[in-house]
Protein backbone atom coordinates (compact mmCIF):
# COMPACT_ATOMS: atom_id res chain seq x y z
CA UNK A 1 0.00 0.00 0.00
CA UNK A 2 0.88 3.61 -0.50
CA UNK A 3 3.00 5.39 2.43
CA UNK A 4 3.60 9.14 2.86
CA UNK A 5 6.59 10.64 4.80
CA UNK A 6 6.88 14.18 5.86
CA UNK A 7 9.60 16.25 7.19
CA UNK A 8 10.40 17.94 9.44
CA UNK A 9 8.14 16.92 12.59
CA UNK A 10 8.69 20.23 14.03
CA UNK A 11 9.13 23.56 12.54
CA UNK A 12 9.69 26.92 14.10
CA UNK A 13 10.13 30.43 12.13
CA UNK A 14 10.10 33.72 12.71
CA UNK A 15 6.82 35.59 11.93
CA UNK A 16 7.18 37.05 8.51
CA UNK A 17 9.36 33.82 7.06
CA UNK A 18 8.65 31.22 4.89
CA UNK A 19 7.63 27.93 5.95
CA UNK A 20 8.49 24.54 3.80
CA UNK A 21 7.02 21.20 4.60
CA UNK A 22 8.18 18.29 2.33
CA UNK A 23 6.55 14.85 2.12
CA UNK A 24 7.09 11.99 -0.19
CA UNK A 25 5.16 8.93 -1.25
CA UNK A 26 5.35 5.38 -2.61
CA UNK A 27 3.12 4.50 -5.10
CA UNK A 28 3.34 5.79 -8.35
CA UNK A 29 -0.12 5.50 -8.91
CA UNK A 30 -1.06 7.64 -6.43
CA UNK A 31 -2.81 11.20 -7.78
CA UNK A 32 -3.52 13.41 -5.49
CA UNK A 33 -2.49 15.13 -2.93
CA UNK A 34 -3.78 17.37 0.08
CA UNK A 35 -2.65 19.17 2.60
CA UNK A 36 -4.60 19.62 5.85
CA UNK A 37 -4.59 21.97 8.69
CA UNK A 38 -5.05 20.89 12.38
CA UNK A 39 -5.17 23.15 15.12
CA UNK A 40 -5.26 21.91 18.87
CA UNK A 41 -8.26 20.12 19.51
CA UNK A 42 -9.99 20.62 16.47
CA UNK A 43 -10.96 18.65 13.06
CA UNK A 44 -8.32 18.52 10.16
CA UNK A 45 -9.41 21.57 7.64
CA UNK A 46 -7.84 21.16 4.05
CA UNK A 47 -5.79 24.01 2.96
CA UNK A 48 -4.97 23.16 -0.96
CA UNK A 49 -5.31 20.32 -3.05
CA UNK A 50 -3.01 18.83 -6.39
CA UNK A 51 -3.35 16.88 -8.74
CA UNK A 52 -1.27 15.00 -10.41
CA UNK A 53 -1.64 16.55 -13.87
CA UNK A 54 -0.62 19.82 -12.31
CA UNK A 55 3.13 20.98 -11.11
CA UNK A 56 2.21 23.94 -8.64
CA UNK A 57 -0.59 25.26 -7.55
CA UNK A 58 -1.24 28.68 -5.36
CA UNK A 59 -3.55 30.17 -3.13
CA UNK A 60 -2.70 33.55 -1.65
CA UNK A 61 0.43 33.09 0.72
CA UNK A 62 -0.07 29.37 0.37
CA UNK A 63 1.46 27.05 -2.40
CA UNK A 64 2.20 23.41 -2.99
CA UNK A 65 4.66 21.71 -5.39
CA UNK A 66 4.85 18.55 -7.22
CA UNK A 67 7.66 16.62 -8.80
CA UNK A 68 5.86 12.62 -10.08
CA UNK A 69 9.29 11.90 -10.97
CA UNK A 70 10.98 12.11 -7.52
CA UNK A 71 7.74 11.20 -5.76
CA UNK A 72 7.34 14.27 -3.84
CA UNK A 73 5.58 17.15 -3.04
CA UNK A 74 6.06 20.49 -0.29
CA UNK A 75 3.70 22.63 1.25
CA UNK A 76 5.25 26.37 0.75
CA UNK A 77 3.77 29.17 3.26
CA UNK A 78 5.13 33.07 3.02
CA UNK A 79 5.00 35.93 5.33
CA UNK A 80 3.62 33.63 8.15
CA UNK A 81 1.37 34.94 10.52
CA UNK A 82 0.69 33.84 14.34
CA UNK A 83 -2.56 31.77 13.10
CA UNK A 84 -0.65 29.85 10.48
CA UNK A 85 0.49 27.81 13.91
CA UNK A 86 -0.97 24.69 13.38
CA UNK A 87 0.13 21.25 12.80
CA UNK A 88 0.02 19.98 9.05
CA UNK A 89 -0.59 17.01 7.42
CA UNK A 90 0.15 15.61 3.50
CA UNK A 91 -1.78 12.97 2.31
CA UNK A 92 -2.52 11.11 -1.00
CA UNK A 93 -4.86 8.88 -2.85
CA UNK A 94 -5.65 7.14 -6.07
CA UNK A 95 -8.86 8.41 -7.01
CA UNK A 96 -9.02 11.91 -5.61
CA UNK A 97 -11.63 12.66 -2.72
CA UNK A 98 -13.20 9.69 -3.21
CA UNK A 99 -10.69 7.48 -2.41
CA UNK A 100 -9.04 6.85 1.09
CA UNK A 101 -6.31 8.99 2.25
CA UNK A 102 -2.75 7.89 3.12
CA UNK A 103 -1.45 10.54 5.66
CA UNK A 104 2.20 11.81 6.42
CA UNK A 105 2.96 11.92 10.35
CA UNK A 106 2.46 15.81 10.71
CA UNK A 107 4.22 19.04 10.88
CA UNK A 108 4.21 20.88 13.90
CA UNK A 109 4.76 24.72 12.80
CA UNK A 110 5.62 27.11 15.83
CA UNK A 111 5.60 30.64 14.34
CA UNK A 112 8.04 32.65 16.62
CA UNK A 113 6.75 36.34 17.35
CA UNK B 1 -24.55 24.82 5.07
CA UNK B 2 -23.80 21.95 7.68
CA UNK B 3 -20.92 19.84 7.78
CA UNK B 4 -20.37 16.61 8.58
CA UNK B 5 -22.19 15.81 12.18
CA UNK B 6 -20.71 13.32 14.45
CA UNK B 7 -22.10 12.04 17.94
CA UNK B 8 -21.15 12.03 20.64
CA UNK B 9 -18.25 14.15 21.18
CA UNK B 10 -16.76 12.42 24.15
CA UNK B 11 -17.33 8.96 25.35
CA UNK B 12 -15.56 7.72 28.19
CA UNK B 13 -16.28 4.53 29.36
CA UNK B 14 -14.85 1.08 30.94
CA UNK B 15 -13.43 -1.89 29.05
CA UNK B 16 -15.70 -4.05 27.74
CA UNK B 17 -18.36 -2.10 27.04
CA UNK B 18 -19.88 -1.47 23.40
CA UNK B 19 -19.47 1.85 21.84
CA UNK B 20 -21.44 3.36 19.04
CA UNK B 21 -19.88 6.29 16.72
CA UNK B 22 -22.59 7.69 14.66
CA UNK B 23 -21.89 10.30 11.60
CA UNK B 24 -24.01 12.29 8.97
CA UNK B 25 -22.09 12.79 5.94
CA UNK B 26 -22.90 16.43 4.48
CA UNK B 27 -25.75 16.25 2.24
CA UNK B 28 -25.12 15.09 -1.06
CA UNK B 29 -21.86 13.62 -0.49
CA UNK B 30 -21.51 9.75 -1.61
CA UNK B 31 -18.05 8.52 -0.06
CA UNK B 32 -17.64 8.60 3.73
CA UNK B 33 -14.57 7.60 5.68
CA UNK B 34 -13.66 6.70 8.92
CA UNK B 35 -10.31 7.69 10.40
CA UNK B 36 -8.51 6.78 13.86
CA UNK B 37 -6.00 9.77 15.49
CA UNK B 38 -3.52 8.92 17.81
CA UNK B 39 -0.15 10.56 18.94
CA UNK B 40 1.54 7.05 18.21
CA UNK B 41 0.09 6.31 14.96
CA UNK B 42 -1.08 9.39 13.58
CA UNK B 43 -4.33 9.40 10.79
CA UNK B 44 -5.24 6.13 9.73
CA UNK B 45 -8.19 5.28 7.30
CA UNK B 46 -9.99 2.73 9.07
CA UNK B 47 -13.19 1.91 6.20
CA UNK B 48 -14.60 3.80 4.01
CA UNK B 49 -18.18 3.64 1.66
CA UNK B 50 -18.98 4.78 -1.95
CA UNK B 51 -22.47 4.84 -2.39
CA UNK B 52 -23.41 3.44 1.03
CA UNK B 53 -21.16 -0.25 0.24
CA UNK B 54 -17.62 -0.83 2.36
CA UNK B 55 -14.98 -0.33 -0.67
CA UNK B 56 -12.22 -0.96 1.76
CA UNK B 57 -11.89 -2.29 5.14
CA UNK B 58 -8.21 -3.05 5.29
CA UNK B 59 -7.46 -0.79 8.07
CA UNK B 60 -9.86 -1.97 10.54
CA UNK B 61 -7.76 -3.55 13.28
CA UNK B 62 -9.77 -6.32 14.80
CA UNK B 63 -12.54 -8.14 14.61
CA UNK B 64 -14.33 -5.74 17.35
CA UNK B 65 -14.30 -3.21 14.96
CA UNK B 66 -17.56 -3.05 12.60
CA UNK B 67 -19.36 0.04 10.35
CA UNK B 68 -22.54 0.17 9.02
CA UNK B 69 -23.50 2.80 6.72
CA UNK B 70 -27.71 1.77 6.19
CA UNK B 71 -28.68 4.86 3.97
CA UNK B 72 -26.32 8.13 2.81
CA UNK B 73 -27.33 10.27 5.41
CA UNK B 74 -26.17 7.81 8.41
CA UNK B 75 -22.80 6.30 9.37
CA UNK B 76 -21.93 3.92 12.44
CA UNK B 77 -18.76 2.61 13.76
CA UNK B 78 -19.07 0.24 16.48
CA UNK B 79 -16.40 -1.32 18.93
CA UNK B 80 -17.68 -4.42 20.54
CA UNK B 81 -15.62 -5.29 23.25
CA UNK B 82 -13.78 -2.06 23.82
CA UNK B 83 -10.45 -2.04 25.18
CA UNK B 84 -8.04 0.81 26.50
CA UNK B 85 -5.66 0.38 23.43
CA UNK B 86 -9.21 1.60 21.08
CA UNK B 87 -8.59 5.01 23.00
CA UNK B 88 -8.09 7.60 20.62
CA UNK B 89 -10.19 10.69 18.04
CA UNK B 90 -12.60 9.16 15.78
CA UNK B 91 -13.13 11.31 12.90
CA UNK B 92 -15.85 10.68 10.10
CA UNK B 93 -15.53 12.42 6.58
CA UNK B 94 -17.31 12.84 3.69
CA UNK B 95 -17.08 14.02 -0.13
CA UNK B 96 -18.70 14.42 -3.73
CA UNK B 97 -17.04 11.31 -5.56
CA UNK B 98 -17.15 10.90 -9.69
CA UNK B 99 -15.70 12.89 -12.24
CA UNK B 100 -15.33 15.98 -10.41
CA UNK B 101 -13.63 14.04 -7.29
CA UNK B 102 -14.14 16.99 -4.47
CA UNK B 103 -12.11 16.91 -1.38
CA UNK B 104 -12.76 15.00 1.95
CA UNK B 105 -13.76 17.23 4.72
CA UNK B 106 -13.81 15.86 8.32
CA UNK B 107 -16.25 16.34 11.28
CA UNK B 108 -15.49 17.31 14.75
CA UNK B 109 -14.76 13.81 15.75
CA UNK B 110 -15.40 11.38 18.90
CA UNK B 111 -12.88 11.80 21.46
CA UNK B 112 -13.16 8.20 23.03
CA UNK B 113 -11.32 7.01 26.25
CA UNK B 114 -11.69 3.56 27.11
CA UNK B 115 -11.00 2.96 30.92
Amino acid sequence: GENVEQHPSTLSVQEGDSAVIKCTYSDSASNYFPWYKQELGKRPQLIIDIRSNVGEKKDQRIAVTLNKTAKHFSLHITETQPEDSAVYFCAASMRGGADGLTFGKGTHLIIQP
Amino acid sequence: DAGVIQSPRHEVTEMGQEVTLRCKPISGHNSLFWYRQTMMRGLELLIYFNNNVPIDDSGMPEDRFSAKMPNASFSTLKIQPSEPRDSAVYFCASSFGGNSNQPQHFGDGTRLSIL
